[in-house]
């Protein structure tokens, strides 16, 4: 079956630090990957994402790179700011089973001055 | 962009009534829309798939009799929770594709429900 597996938060990083926040996945098919991003009391929003083997999506100084020969979808992101505390899911999208996303468990991250 | 509105935002009522959370998709069609249940610091519970014109495919454990779905048109699914109690109490998400895109393309989320029964 389809899942995603996330690093668990929650992460505390100092402004301007790197950031890496892991995610890999298993699917039975060709899978879309995507990172969206949980500011506090809102919805998701789409940060980035990655349609085939290999593609990088990028947005907002954020990065990932769909690497199929170890399932990963790890994000990163080289001087976090402050602004950029928030709540980060990963996952997957599979066209064998149709719409559904499946959802990592969500990596908490809070960034300090 | 694709927009997602999603109203009201907040509700604060009573235990016993009736809660209505609409979901449009401002900019685009959907014939499948998604509402997610959210507790506080947890990921995303799907609850059901809304399908435009039918009904919806709820995942297992959801009371249907309970969250009442309507997807009346291609821009517009509702969530009623019906006769609502504290355990209800929660964030609500809903989450729209633009039609015919396959799964390359993302689903686009609204800013979410934020319902407390008293």
């Amino acid at each position: 079956g389809n899942s995603v597996t996330q690093m668990e938060g929650p992460v505390t990083l100092s402004e301007e630090a790197f950031l890496t926040i892991n995610c890999t996945y298993t699917a039975t098919g060709y899978p879309s990957l995507f990172w969206y991003v949980q500011y506090p009391g809102e919805g998701l929003q789409l940060l980035l994402k990655a349609t085939k083997a290999d593609d990088k999506g990028s947005n907002k100084g954020f990065e990932a790179t769909y690497r199929k020969e170890t399932t990963s979808f790890h994000l990163e992101k080289g001087s976090v700011q402050v602004s950029d505390s928030a709540v980060y899911f990963c996952a997957l999208s599979d066209l064998d089973t149709g719409n559904q996303f499946y959802f990592g468990t969500g990596t908490s991250l809070t960034v300090i001055p | 962009g694709a927009v997602v509105s999603q109203h009201p935002s907040r509700v604060i009522c009573k235990s016993g009534t009736s809660v209505k959370i609409e979901c449009r998709s401002l900019d685009f069609q959907a014939t499948t829309m998604f509402w997610y249940r959210q507790f506080p610091k947890q990921s995303l519970m799907l609850m059901a798939t809304s399908n435009e014109g039918s009904k919806a495919t709820y995942e297992q454990g959801v009371e249907k009799d309970k969250f009442l779905i309507n997807h009346a048109s291609l821009t517009l699914s509702t969530l009623t929770v019906t006769s609502a109690h504290p355990e209800d109490s929660s964030f609500y998400i809903c989450s729209a594709r633009p039609h015919g895109q396959g799964n390359r393309q993302p689903q686009h989320f609204g800013d979410g429900t934020r319902l407390s029964i008293l």
